[in-house]
C-alpha cells in the first residue's frame, strides 16, 4: 500500500494477555517509530528504528513492551501481560533518513 | 536532554482570529521540524515542515510557521482562524540522529 499500515486497527483484550501490534511501514522507509497516546494525552515516545537496529529504547514503559524489526521492514510491538494503564492507541509512522515522517492510522488498544 | 516544548497548552479562539501556536526545542545540532494537526477522532496528518531554506514555510490550509534558529523556535500561525481549525497540533522535531520527538500538543478550540 502507499501509506503505513497498522494492524489490528482495535483491539480488546483482557488484564494479562498479550498482545501484539504490527506495523507495515512504507515500502524503503528506513526509520520506524512507535508512540503511543492515551485518552487525553500527548503523544509519547516509545522506539525507533534505524533498519532493523532500535537506537533508543528509552520510551518503553515498561520490560512488558517490547518491539523488533525484522528485513528492515515490518515492525511488532509486544505488550505482554497486559494491564489497563496500557489502554491507548499506538501509533507507528516511518520515513526515508530526513524526510517527512508519515503516520499511520493507529492501532486502539482497550485492555478490560 | 534533547525536548519539545509548546508552552499553550489549550486555547480558545473566535472564527477569524489570528492564531500563533509556540514551539522550542532544546537541541544544538542540525533538525528538521514538523506540525502535524490531529482532527478530532482522526490520525495524525503533516501540517507543514522545515528542513532547509527559506525559514518561513507555507502549509496546507492556510498555515505558515518561521523557524528561527537563534531563538530555537517554530512557531505556526494562521491570520483567521475557522471552527473546522478546531484540532490539536503538535510540533515535532527530528534530530540529525534520526530521532522524532514531540512536544505535548496545544488543543485549540474554534468557536464559530
Amino acid at each position: 500500500g502507499a501509506g503505513v499500515s497498522q494492524s489490528p486497527s482495535n483491539k480488546v483484550t483482557e488484564k494479562g494477555k498479550d498482545v501484539e501490534l504490527r506495523c507495515d511501514p512504507i515500502s524503503g522507509h528506513t526509520a520506524l517509530y512507535w508512540y503511543r497516546q492515551s485518552l487525553g494525552q500527548g503523544l509519547e515516545f516509545l522506539i525507533y528504528f534505524q533498519g532493523n537496529s532500535a537506537p533508543d529504547k528509552s520510551g518503553l514503559p515498561s520490560d512488558r513492551f517490547s518491539a523488533e524489526r525484522t528485513g528492515g521492514s515490518v515492525s511488532t510491538l509486544t505488550i505482554q501481560r497486559t494491564q489497563q494503564e496500557d489502554s491507548a492507541v499506538y501509533l507507528c509512522a516511518s520515513s526515508l533518513t530526513g524526510y517527512t515522517i508519515y503516520f499511520g492510522e493507529g492501532s486502539w488498544l482497550t485492555v478490560v | 536532554a534533547q525536548s519539545v516544548s509548546q508552552h499553550n497548552h489549550h486555547v480558545i479562539l473566535s472564527e477569524a482570529a489570528s492564531l500563533e501556536l509556540g514551539c522550542n526545542y532544546s537541541y544544538g545540532g542540525t533538525v528538521n521540524l514538523f506540525w502535524y494537526v490531529q482532527y478530532p477522532g482522526q490520525h495524525l496528518q503533516l501540517l507543514l515542515k522545515y528542513f532547509s531554506g527559506d525559514p518561513l514555510v507555507k502549509g496546507i490550509k492556510g498555515f505558515e510557521a518561521e523557524f528561527i534558529k537563534s531563538k530555537f523556535s517554530f512557531n505556526l500561525r494562521k491570520p483567521s482562524v475557522q471552527w473546522s481549525d478546531t484540532a490539536e497540533y503538535f510540533c515535532a522535531v527530528v534530530l540529525n540522529t534520526d530521532k522524532l520527538i514531540f512536544g505535548t500538543g496545544t488543543r485549540l478550540q474554534v468557536f464559530p
